[in-house]
C-alpha cells in the first residue's frame, strides 16, 4: 500500500483566502507531482519536483505555487483563492526502478471556493 | 508526446473478460505504455506497464503488437468492483524526464 497522504481531504473557503494543501510521502521518493482534476474530466499536471529545491510548472498553467524543502513534503499554496480554483487536487510521487512510470497517488483534496 | 485514442466507454458483465484497446500511432522508440485505473473521488492507481510483446501481472495482461501502434489491456473475469475509468498513457520513462499525460480514459461499467 502506497504511503502518500494529503490534507485536508475537503476544504470549503471564501474568495481571497490563502490556502495550503499538504502532501507527504514516506517512501523516500525523489519525484513528486501535483495534478488538478475537475469532476469527470482529465487529470492535468500543474507542478512537479525531481528533488529537494527543485520545482517546475506542469502542462496546465496554475496560479498556485509549490515548494520542496524536504524530500517527503510537497505543499501547494494558493495566495488568494478564487471560485475558478474549485477542483480536486491530487498529489503523487514516484521513485527509481521499475515499473518506470508507476506513480503513487494520494487520496486528493477537494477544494471548493465560494 | 504520443497521442492516444481509446473508447470513451464500455459495458461488461460480471465474470466476462474485458479488452480495452488503445491506439498510439506516433509512439516513439523510447516510449513506454502504461495503464492506470481510477475510481470516483480517488487518485489513479497503476495497473501495468509494457514496452513490447505481452506483460502479465496479478490483475491484468497487456498485449502490444510488434509495431507498437496499439495496445490492449485485458482484465480477466471482471467484477462489479472493476467499474472505473481506465487510462492508457504513452511516454518516456519519468526517471528520464518523461511526464504522465492522462487523456479522457475509458469508463468501464460492469453490470451484475
Amino acid at each position: 500500500e502506497a504511503d502518500i497522504y494529503q490534507t485536508p481531504r475537503y476544504l470549503v473557503i471564501g474568495t481571497g483566502k490563502k490556502i495550503t494543501l499538504e502532501c507527504s510521502q514516506t517512501m523516500g521518493h525523489d519525484k513528486m507531482y501535483w495534478y488538478q482534476q475537475d469532476p469527470g474530466m482529465e487529470l492535468h499536471l500543474i507542478h512537479y519536483s525531481y528533488g529537494v529545491n527543485s520545482t517546475e510548472k506542469g502542462d496546465l498553467s496554475s496560479e498556485s505555487t509549490v515548494s520542496r524543502i524536504r524530500t517527503e513534503h510537497f505543499p501547494l499554496t494558493l495566495e488568494s483563492a478564487r471560485p475558478s480554483h474549485t477542483s480536486q487536487y491530487l498529489c503523487a510521487s514516484s521513485g527509481k526502478g521499475q515499473p518506470y512510470n508507476e506513480q503513487f497517488f494520494g487520496p486528493g483534496t477537494r477544494l471548493t471556493v465560494l | 508526446l504520443a497521442k492516444t485514442t481509446q473508447p470513451i466507454s464500455m459495458d461488461s458483465y460480471e465474470g466476462q473478460e474485458v479488452n480495452i484497446t488503445c491506439s498510439h500511432n506516433n509512439i516513439a522508440t523510447n516510449d513506454y505504455i502504461t495503464w492506470y485505473q481510477q475510481f470516483p473521488s480517488q487518485g489513479p492507481r497503476f495497473i501495468i506497464q509494457g514496452y513490447k510483446t505481452k506483460v502479465t501481472n496479478e490483475v491484468a495482461s497487456l498485449f502490444i503488437p510488434a509495431d507498437r501502434k496499439s495496445s490492449t489491456l485485458s482484465l480477466p473475469r471482471v467484477s462489479l468492483s472493476d467499474t472505473a475509468v481506465y487510462y492508457c498513457l504513452v511516454g518516456p520513462r519519468v526517471d528520464q524526464g518523461g511526464k504522465l499525460i492522462f487523456g479522457q480514459g475509458t469508463e468501464l461499467s460492469v453490470k451484475p
